[in-house]
C-alpha cells in the first residue's frame, strides 16, 4: 500500500543537539511539506519542496533544515538552534499542490 | 493575509447534529479542505469543495460559499469517535501551499 512513513515515532534531544526526522513516501507525489503542531494549536508549515533538489522555507524555518536528494525522501534537521523544538511534527505529501497524504508523525521532546 | 477562523472548541451529544464553521480570505482561493485529527494521530483527509454548494459524504457533509469566504462541516449522527479536533485548508492558485485553520476540538458527550 502506499503512504508516507514518518520515523522515529518518539524522539528525545538533549540542549545542543542536532536530530534529523525521516519522511519517506510511495506515492510517486512531487511536492513534500514539513509541518509542525503545538498542543492546542494548528499546523504551521516548516519547509517545503516541489521537486527534487529544490525546497522552499515555509513560515517557521528557523532553526530547521531539509534536504530532497530523492523524490522519496525529505529529511527534517531541528539544529541547535531551534530553541523551543518540542512539537508534534508532521510530513505530508501532495500531487498537483494540494496536500492528501499525512505521515503518522514524530514527537519531539528536549531532555 | 490568509487568516483562517475556525471555533475553538465545541461539545455536542451522542446522536445530534453539529455544524463546524471556517472562514477564510477569498483572494486566490483554489479549494477548501476539510481533516479530522485525533489526539497525538495525524490528520486524515475529509472533504474537500471547490465550487459552491453542498458535499455529501456519508454522516459528514461539507458546504462551500466562494463569495463568502465561508464552508461548514457537518456532522450527523455524532458517536462518540468523532471526538477529536477538525482542521479546514485552504488552498491557494497552483505553487502554493496549504494554509490550515487553527482546528476545532469537537467533544461528544453520551
Amino acid at each position: 500500500d502506499g503512504g508516507i512513513t514518518q520515523s522515529p515515532k518518539y524522539l528525545f534531544r538533549k540542549e545542543g543537539q542536532n536530530v534529523t526526522l525521516s519522511c519517506e513516501q510511495n506515492l510517486n507525489h512531487d511536492a513534500m511539506y514539513w509541518y509542525r503542531q503545538d498542543p492546542g494549536q494548528g499546523l504551521r508549515l516548516i519547509y517545503y519542496s516541489q521537486i527534487v533538489n529544490d525546497f522552499q522555507k515555509g513560515d517557521i524555518a528557523e532553526g530547521y533544515s531539509v534536504s530532497r536528494e530523492k523524490k522519496e525522501s525529505f529529511p527534517l534537521t531541528v539544529t541547535s538552534a531551534q530553541k523551543n523544538p518540542t512539537a508534534f511534527y508532521l510530513c505530508a505529501s501532495s500531487i498537483r499542490g494540494y496536500v492528501y497524504t499525512f505521515g503518522s508523525g514524530t514527537r519531539l521532546t528536549v531532555v | 493575509g490568509q487568516n483562517i477562523d475556525q471555533p475553538t472548541e465545541m461539545t455536542a451529544t451522542e446522536g445530534a447534529i453539529v455544524q463546524i464553521n471556517c472562514t477564510y480570505q477569498t483572494s486566490g482561493f483554489n479549494g477548501l479542505f476539510w481533516y479530522q485529527q485525533h489526539a497525538g494521530e495525524a490528520p486524515t483527509f475529509l472533504s474537500y469543495n471547490v465550487l459552491d454548494g453542498l458535499e455529501e459524504k456519508g454522516r459528514f457533509s461539507s458546504f462551500l460559499s466562494r463569495s463568502k469566504g465561508y464552508s461548514y462541516l457537518l456532522l450527523k449522527e455524532l458517536q462518540m469517535k468523532d471526538s477529536a479536533s477538525y482542521l479546514c485548508a485552504r488552498a491557494g492558485n497552483y505553487g502554493q501551499n496549504f494554509v490550515f485553520g487553527p482546528g476545532t476540538r469537537l467533544s461528544v458527550l453520551p
